[in-house]
Order: C-alpha cells, then structure tokens, then sequence
C-alpha cells in the first residue's frame, strides 16, 4: 500500500512564525502536491513537484514556498504565517503525469494549521 | 481551463439510492475520478472511468459520458458510514495535476 505521511496532525503557530510541513511518500512517486482546503472552496493547489529539485506555481502560491531535496520529501514553508493561512493542509501524491491511468493521486492524512 | 460542478449537499436515506452529479468542461480529456472523503480525513481514491458507460465496484457504480462532459457516482444500500464528502477531479491535458470539484457533501440519515 502507499503510504503518504505528514509531520504533524495538528500545529498552533503565531502570526510572522516560520512554519514547516513535511510529507513523506514511501511508494518512489515521482509526482509530489501541496493543497489547501477549506470550507466551501474544496481543494486548492499551492504547489506540485515533478521531479527532484523541481517545483511549479499551483493555483495559490502566494505566501508559500516548497522543497524537493530528495524524491520521498517535499515540505511546505510559510515564511511568515498568517491568519488566512488557518486550513487544512493535504499533501499528496502520484506516480506520473505522463500516463492518464498514473494519475491517482494518494494523499496523506492532513495537518490542521492554525495560526494566531 | 477546466470547470467542474457538483452539487454542494445531499442527504439520503439509510438503504436507499443516491446519485452525485458532476459535470465538466476541459480543453481536453484524460478520464475522470471519484474521490472519497470523510470529515477530517484525507480523500480516498474510489473509482477512475476514462470510457463511456458504467463501472460497478460493489456497492459503488461510476458512469461517464464524454460527449455531455458528464459523470455520476451512483451509492446503493445507503449505509450511514457513506456519509462524507464526494469529490470529482478531472486529470487535465498535458503534464498537470488532477482538477477537483468543490465536492458534494452527502449526510445519510436514519
């Protein structure tokens, strides 16, 4: 089974704290992805990396940065965290986006980041 | 770009059978899948149809027509642990991620 962890369930942080998340895919995915998701938007794209060392903008990458060192890990940074950057973080991920049926995404349980 | 709607909620009834729309628009098609997702868990993968027609899995049946941009994920025998969101997500042309649906919330009742 895949397996896609995340660092932490739950995180408190303070407004202008430097956050890190981290997820950790067992299964040698080469396709990693940073969501959002809050009520009444569903799931939004921050980040997605297609290979070590590569990053692309999702949807809403303004306030976040991401790093892909090794191919099991891609963490999600707020560089100074915010309010509106209270959600439910969900990393996921996937083994190609070369081939349709490779598409499945898997995704980790999710850390609930809230910031005061 | 890529347009998907479901609708927000539904509820049901225990043993009975619901249908969940989705309907999209993609400048080109790879497929579609149906995602499952309990209320503070992660989504899970239910069923993936990149052909016409119907899919039975169980319980679960997912059915899909290209030309109407159209899908439907059909639940049977309702059971109360069936409530949870359902999200539709569309696998774009070219080497992007998955698009998803805002999802529909179903509430099974007894």
């Amino acid at each position: 089974d895949v397996k896609v962890t995340q660092s932490s369930r739950y995180l408190v942080k303070r407004t202008g704290e430097k956050v890190f998340l981290e997820c950790v895919q067992d299964m040698d995915h080469e396709n990693m992805f940073w969501y959002r998701q809050d009520p009444g938007l569903g799931l939004r794209l921050i980040y997605f990396s297609y290979d070590v060392k590569m990053k692309e903008k999702g949807d809403i990458p303004e306030g976040y940065s991401v790093s892909r060192e090794k191919k099991e890990r891609f963490s999600l940074i707020l560089e100074s965290a915010s309010t509106n950057q209270t959600s439910m973080y969900l990393c996921a991920s996937s083994f190609s986006l070369e081939d349709p049926a490779s598409y499945e995404q898997y995704f980790g349980p999710g850390t609930r980041l809230t910031v005061t | 770009g890529q347009n998907i709607d479901q609708p927000t909620e539904m509820t049901a009834t225990e043993g009975a059978i619901v249908q969940i729309n989705c309907t999209y628009q993609t400048s080109g098609f790879n497929g579609l899948f149906w995602y499952q997702q309990h209320a503070g868990e992660a989504p899970t993968f239910l069923s993936y149809n990149v052909l016409d027609g119907l899919e039975e899995k169980g319980r679960f049946s997912s059915f899909l027509s290209r030309s109407k941009g159209y899908s439907y994920l059909l639940l049977k025998e309702l059971q109360m642990k069936d409530s949870a969101s359902y999200l539709c997500a569309v696998p774009p042309s070219g080497n992007t991620p998955l698009v998803f649906g805002k999802g529909t919330r179903l509430s099974v009742i007894a």
